[in-house]
């Protein structure tokens, strides 16, 4: 089955470390996302990417860094953690003119 | 940018009754409203959409309505199950950026 697949699923970080979340898809869809979910914050976006070269910034950019490196790959880095990052990070993929949006299973930080 | 608001943040119902969720959004040019279905431990799952020339649109005991002079738009679920327990996101889109709500936590009571 076509799917959205993060890694990894789980992390466990210090404060100042740089980590990396990736992404990938093989449903074919030319938009990937980043959200942020928070308990009762919702999904916040963070950065979102049309093609590999039309990266824009969501609603909570500052701290964080994206990627897209390949049609299908879109990475997620947090250049130096902090604690306020420990989140579950979610990816999203979605197809010009549908606007379904079809996500990842999710992946886990906590940054100590 | 767009800003939406959903409310409310928790709500309990008796099975069988129905449940109503509320969003309102910010930005006028946006012009597609989907409802996202979150379980506990899962990824979010499209369960319903509408744009922004349908004021109203159903499936099956799930329905959505949009005002958009108003800047609203509502979930509702009739004949509640028990399967209906999960948390329900809102979200308001313009040109694939999509902004979501903060989530309503639904129970339904037995």
């Amino acid at each position: 089955d076509a799917d959205v697949t993060q890694t990894p699923r789980n992390r466990i970080t210090k404060t100042g470390k740089r980590i990396m979340l990736e992404c990938s898809q093989t449903k074919g869809h030319d938009r990937m996302y980043w959200y942020r979910q928070d308990p009762g914050l919702g999904l916040q976006l963070i950065y979102y990417s049309f093609d590999v070269k039309d990266i824009n910034k969501g609603e909570i950019s500052d701290g964080y860094s994206v990627s897209r490196q390949a049609q299908a790959k879109f990475s997620l880095s947090l250049e130096s953690a902090i604690p306020n990052q420990t989140a579950l990070y979610f990816c999203a993929t979605g197809l010009a003119g549908t606007g379904e949006l079809f996500f990842g299973e999710g992946s886990r930080l906590t940054v100590l | 940018g767009e800003n939406v608001e959903q409310h409310p943040s928790t709500l309990s119902v008796q099975e069988g009754d129905s449940a109503v969720i509320k969003c309102t959004y910010s930005d006028s040019a946006s012009n597609y409203f989907p409802w996202y279905k979150q379980e506990l431990g899962k990824r979010p799952q499209l369960i319903i959409d509408i744009r922004s020339n349908v004021g109203e649109k159903k499936d099956q005991r799930i329905a959505v309505t949009l005002n958009k002079t108003a800047k609203h738009f509502s979930l509702h679920i009739t004949e509640t199950q028990p399967e209906d327990s999960a948390v329900y996101f809102c979200a308001a889109s313009k040109a694939s950026k999509i902004i979501f709500g903060s989530g309503t936590r639904l129970s339904i009571r037995p």
